[in-house]
């Protein structure tokens, strides 16, 4: 069955940099986009963007444009999201899930911005 | 970009009773090849969303047909017919006509 399995909780520290991983199982990594999306405690869902897992392109909401970097390794069927410049605004739930429109989601990850 | 609207965005509900969930669009979501990519997702409590409904009125895989879907253009609607317990979280519409796809903000399905 199709699965997203990300990578554990993330506690930074303002101005740095995280980087959380996205592993996919259970179908052909390239066939489908992976997206992105934030979701602050008590606040609903924001789209980030997604990647072409084929070819790498990427689409970013305007708002998370130099804040979200988008990438892939193909050779492990996993897509990763770096976020830079961290401040506490960047705490919340982030989720991959494949597809331009999400169909199927990971199990979210929490990130932590605290000095 | 395009903004969704969801109303209300807290019901209260009891047990069997019917409820309905409006999610309105800045733009029409009727894309150029005919289709309308209008989906709607529940989230339960500590969960990821799960798909309920594609393409404004499908049932996504093992969903129960107590939910449906229906609209056009602009203006669309979910409906439960007969809450279950395990209907409560928050409810999501989102579009994937234009780019960037965007969520609504939300209906929170509580019960009374």
């Amino acid at each position: 069955q199709v699965q997203l399995q990300q990578s554990g909780a993330e506690l930074a520290k303002p101005g740095s940099s995280v980087k959380i991983s996205c592993k996919a199982s259970g179908y052909t990594f390239t066939s489908y986009y992976i997206s992105w999306i934030k979701q602050t405690t008590g606040q609903g869902l924001e789209y980030i963007g997604y990647i072409n897992t084929g070819s790498g392109g990427t689409n970013y909401n305007e708002k998370f444009k130099g804040k979200a970097t988008l990438t892939v390794d193909k050779s492990s069927s996993t897509a990763f999201m770096q976020l830079s410049s961290l401040t506490p605004d960047d705490s919340a739930v982030y989720y991959c899930a494949r597809g331009r429109v999400p169909l199927y989601w990971g199990q979210g990850v929490m990130v932590t911005v605290s000095s | 970009d395009v903004v969704l609207t969801q109303t209300p965005p807290t019901s209260s509900a009891t047990i069997g009773q019917s409820v309905s969930i409006s999610c309105r669009s800045s733009q029409s979501l009727l894309d150029s090849d005919g289709n309308t990519y209008l989906y709607w997702y529940l989230q339960r409590p500590s969960q990821s969303p799960q798909l309920l409904i594609y393409l404004v009125s499908k049932l996504g895989s093992g969903v129960p047909n107590r939910f449906s879907g229906s609209g056009s253009g602009t203006d669309f609607t979910l409906k439960i017919s007969g809450v279950e317990a395990e209907d409560l979280g928050v409810y999501y519409c989102v579009q994937g006509t234009h780019d960037p796809p965007a969520f609504g903000g939300g209906t929170k399905l509580e019960l009374k």
